[in-house]
């Protein structure tokens, strides 16, 4: 089992729907949760990350976090072809950082 | 421009040689990551220091790699005798001092071909 598991894709939204990502992990002491925006030939851009159970919203963006399902996901509102990149999902635990292999979103105008 | 920066941004080598890379963290941050990433992959965490020490290093890096932050300030990436195996990108990221959540930002990394 991977540490960190994610739907490689490619999803594929219309222009204006929502997307969700999502993502699950096994190492139950993690304690903070990243999602990563990756174009392609580029470098990791963080969006946000969320450390307690619930709904995190910032802009179009919201993070849920389940620790007791092990489950992270970002929803993305009003999606643009420029949202179109792989997500990364990342976990955290005492600065021990591990990365899922990514979600493919395509976002089709 | 105050975001990570690395040098080469790309490096061409034959198979044997050395290379070295460099990564100037965000200024006030005193975490600095090295990480390695292949393409459909996510990044695949190297090493870790925390000011000029490195406190944790992964086992699946051979004896082959090894990493410096002298001064805690910048810190480098060299790898000897380069296989063709080493091919990817080298990122290095660096986290803020103190509580913090461990939110790390990137560099625009090192691609590293070894033909």
């Amino acid at each position: 089992q991977k540490e960190v598991e994610q739907n490689s894709g490619p999803l594929s939204v219309p222009e204006g729907a929502i997307a969700s990502l999502n993502c699950t992990y096994s190492d139950r002491g993690s304690q903070s949760f990243f999602w990563y925006r990756q174009y392609s030939g580029k470098s990791p851009e963080l969006i946000m990350f969320i450390y307690s159970n619930g709904d995190k919203e910032d802009g179009r963006f919201t993070a849920q976090l389940n620790k007791a399902s092990q489950y992270v996901s970002l929803l993305i509102r009003d999606s643009q072809p420029s949202d179109s990149a792989t997500y990364l999902c990342a976990v955290n635990n005492n600065n021990d950082m591990r990365f899922g292999a990514g979600t493919r979103l395509t976002v089709k105008p | 421009d105050t975001g990570v920066s690395q040098n080469p941004r790309h490096k061409i080598t034959k198979r044997g040689q050395n290379v070295t890379f460099r990564c100037d963290p965000i200024s006030e941050h005193n975490r600095l990551y090295w990480y390695r990433q292949t393409l459909g992959q996510g990044p695949e965490f190297l090493t870790y220091f925390q000011n000029e020490a490195q406190l944790e290093k992964s086992r699946l890096l051979s004896d082959r790699f090894s990493a410096e932050r002298p001064k805690g300030s910048f810190s480098t990436l060299e790898i000897q005798r380069t296989e063709q195996g080493d091919s990817a990108m080298y990122l290095c990221a660096s986290s803020p001092r103190g509580l913090t959540y461990n939110e790390q930002f990137f560099g625009p990394g090192t691609r590293l071909t070894v033909l």
